[in-house]
Parts: C-alpha cells; sequence; structure tokens
C-alpha cells in the first residue's frame, strides 16, 4: 500500500463548478497535511495545510480532514482555468517535524471553459 | 528576489559521468531539501539538512552524496551517472521547528544519455 494515495486523473471540471480532490495516507498518527499545486514545467508551490480534524477555508479552497477515516480532501469553488494543474497531497509522517514529507503521485486537474 | 534558486536548469550528461547540482536560498530558513521527481511526477525526498546537518537520508544510492557549506547552500553531487537518473531534480528550504512550508526551486531537469 502507498503511503499517500491520491487519484491520478485527470479529472475534468466545467469552468465555475467545485472541483474535488481526494487523498488517503497511510501511516494513522500523521500530523499535517498538505495541498501543493504544481503547473506543467514548474515547481510545485503550497496552497493549502491543515492540522485539526474539520474544514480550514482560504479564498476559493477548502481543505477537509478527518483523520479517523484517513482522508484529506481539496474542494476549489468557482473554479477557473488557471486552476489546471497537477494538486499534490503531501503528508507529515509522525516523529518527524517539518523535516520529511510524503507526496502523493498528485491529480491532474484540467478546468474546462 | 527572495528565493530558492537552482543552477543549472537544464542538465544533459552521458552515463558514467559525474555532475553537481547547486542550490542556494535567502530566506533565511534553516532547513533544506532535495527531491527528485520522475518521468510520472512523482515527488520523492532524497535528503533533508538542518543547519548544514544531514538529518534525513532516504535509500538513496551512495552515487549521490549532498553537501551543505553553510545554511543557505545545499548542494548535490552525482558520480557515475545512470540512466534512471534522469528526472528532475527540486531543491526546497524551510523554517526550521513548527509546521512551516517547504518553499522549492525552479528544479534542475537532469538528462543521462
Amino acid at each position: 500500500q502507498k503511503e499517500v494515495e491520491q487519484n491520478s486523473g485527470p479529472l475534468s471540471v466545467p469552468e465555475g463548478a467545485i472541483a474535488s480532490l481526494n487523498c488517503t495516507y497511510s501511516d494513522r498518527g500523521s500530523q499535517s497535511f498538505f495541498w501543493y499545486r504544481q503547473y506543467s514545467g514548474k515547481s510545485p508551490e503550497l496552497i493549502m495545510f491543515i492540522y485539526s480534524n474539520g474544514d480550514k477555508e482560504d479564498g476559493r479552497f477548502t481543505a477537509q480532514l478527518n483523520k479517523a477515516s484517513q482522508y484529506v480532501s481539496l474542494l476549489i469553488r468557482d473554479s477557473q482555468p488557471s486552476d489546471s494543474a497537477t494538486y499534490l497531497c503531501a503528508v507529515n509522517p509522525l516523529g518527524f517535524g517539518n523535516e520529511k514529507l510524503t507526496f502523493g503521485t498528485g491529480t491532474r486537474l484540467t478546468i474546462i471553459p | 528576489d527572495t528565493a530558492v534558486s537552482q543552477t543549472p536548469k537544464y542538465l544533459v550528461t552521458q552515463m558514467g559521468n559525474d555532475k553537481s547540482i547547486k542550490c542556494e536560498q535567502n530566506l533565511g530558513h534553516d532547513t533544506m531539501y532535495w527531491y527528485k521527481q520522475d518521468s510520472k511526477k512523482f515527488l520523492k525526498i532524497m535528503f533533508s539538512y538542518n543547519n548544514k546537518e544531514l538529518i534525513i537520508n532516504e535509500t538513496v544510492p551512495n552515487r549521490f552524496s549532498p553537501k551543505s557549506p553553510d545554511k543557505a547552500h545545499l548542494n548535490l553531487h552525482i558520480n557515475s551517472l545512470e540512466l534512471g537518473d534522469s528526472a528532475v531534480y527540486f531543491c526546497a528550504s524551510s523554517a526550521a521547528g513548527g509546521k512551516n512550508e517547504q518553499f522549492f526551486g525552479p528544479g534542475t531537469r537532469l538528462t543521462v544519455l
């Protein structure tokens, strides 16, 4: 079983709709969870992080964490063509400070105008 | 500009050669990382340094040797390059302690022929 799993996609969403990206992780003791966005040919950039169960909202983005079920999701409201990118879920395993992030393979999102 | 920078951006070389990639950050961070992203976009940590000290070494062949001359620089030297080393290598940095985001450099695309 992979440590962090994501559906590789591609996920196609019409412009203006809600894009929903999901991620599951195997280490029950994981403490912190991150969503990175990576445009083609560019480096990953952090868009959201979440540590506590529940929802965290930042503009059009909402991260949701359920530690009991070991999943974390990212919702993008009012999707824009500029949101088309690969979204990487990353998890900070138990026992590590900020030093280690385990990444999923990413979900490729395409917003259709 | 404050950032994480890497040189070179592209590196094309023959099998068996030795090459180096340099990374510098001027964000005042204490922790620096090397990641490898393969052709399937899987991003995997290779090394992590905190204040010039190696803290993570993820089952990387010993042909790969990181060097941190000071906390703003982390270089990666690769001996006897193999075809499977072809990938994009990202340097990243973060502040020590807490749960801080990692800032990625622009990446170095290494192609081994």
